[in-house]
């Protein structure tokens, strides 16, 4: 059981340019979740999926906000021409049916 | 809305004494708690996981559910400096495994 990984660790970016993160949950977890945290607050649902249906996206922050999981695996989530306010870190978690969630080391977004 | 909701401290404890971490949340049909650790820095780490009334052990954790009193608290024995992080609570509104909501964390200080 290798844990949750999350790639890159860190991204600094120019406001208005795109990123893209991934994730990629434990083997056999088929629910992945997608969080944002900022300083002094905890954790703040975006969106999660089962297997590759993306059961809830309504949270998402703004239209500039997209997530995938293509074949049930690994996820992206996208942001697209980044704002300063996007600055956060971005939590991956994954859980097995309804059991507990795990969450990866995280990104750290810096939009300059 | 689905609130949780915790102190932020710091609540600061000598070494060796019983730290006491409190949460309340708003809907009485919730199903399942969580407290996870999170250092300065870290992603949150999954220390307690509690799904019915009374009181659940794991070493020096203690997990105590109160769902009449919508409260759960996580009791920490025998604490350690190496304990001082913010411990985040976190809920389950509905049945099954959706998405957490979480409180702001207690930041807590052990102090040698």
């Amino acid at each position: 059981d290798t844990g949750v990984s999350q790639n890159p660790r860190h991204k600094i970016t120019k406001r208005g340019q795109n990123v893209t993160f991934r994730c990629d949950p434990i083997s056999e977890h088929n629910r992945l979740y997608w969080y944002r945290q900022t300083l002094g607050q905890g954790p703040e649902f975006l969106t999660y999926f089962q297997n590759e249906a993306q059961l809830e996206k309504s949270r998402l922050l703004s239209d500039r906000f997209s997530a995938e999981r293509p074949k049930g695996s690994f996820s992206t989530l996208e942001i697209q021409r980044t704002e300063q306010g996007d600055s956060a870190m971005y939590l991956c978690a994954s859980s097995l049916a309804q059991n507990e969630q795990y969450f990866g080391p995280g990104t750290r977004l810096t939009v300059t | 809305q689905k609130e949780v909701e915790q102190n932020s401290g710091p609540l600061s404890v000598p070494e060796g004494a019983i730290a006491s971490l409190n949460c309340t949340y708003s809907d009485r049909g919730s199903q399942s708690f969580f407290w996870y650790r999170q250092y300065s820095g870290k992603s949150p780490e999954l220390i307690m996981s509690i799904y019915s009334n009374g009181d659940k052990e794991d070493g020096r954790f203690t997990a105590q559910l109160n769902k009449a009193s919508q409260y759960v608290s996580l009791l920490i024995r025998d604490s350690q400096p190496s304990d001082s992080a913010t411990y985040l609570c976190a809920v389950n509104f509905n049945s099954g495994n959706t998405p957490l909501v979480f409180g702001k964390g207690t930041r807590l200080s052990v102090i040698a």
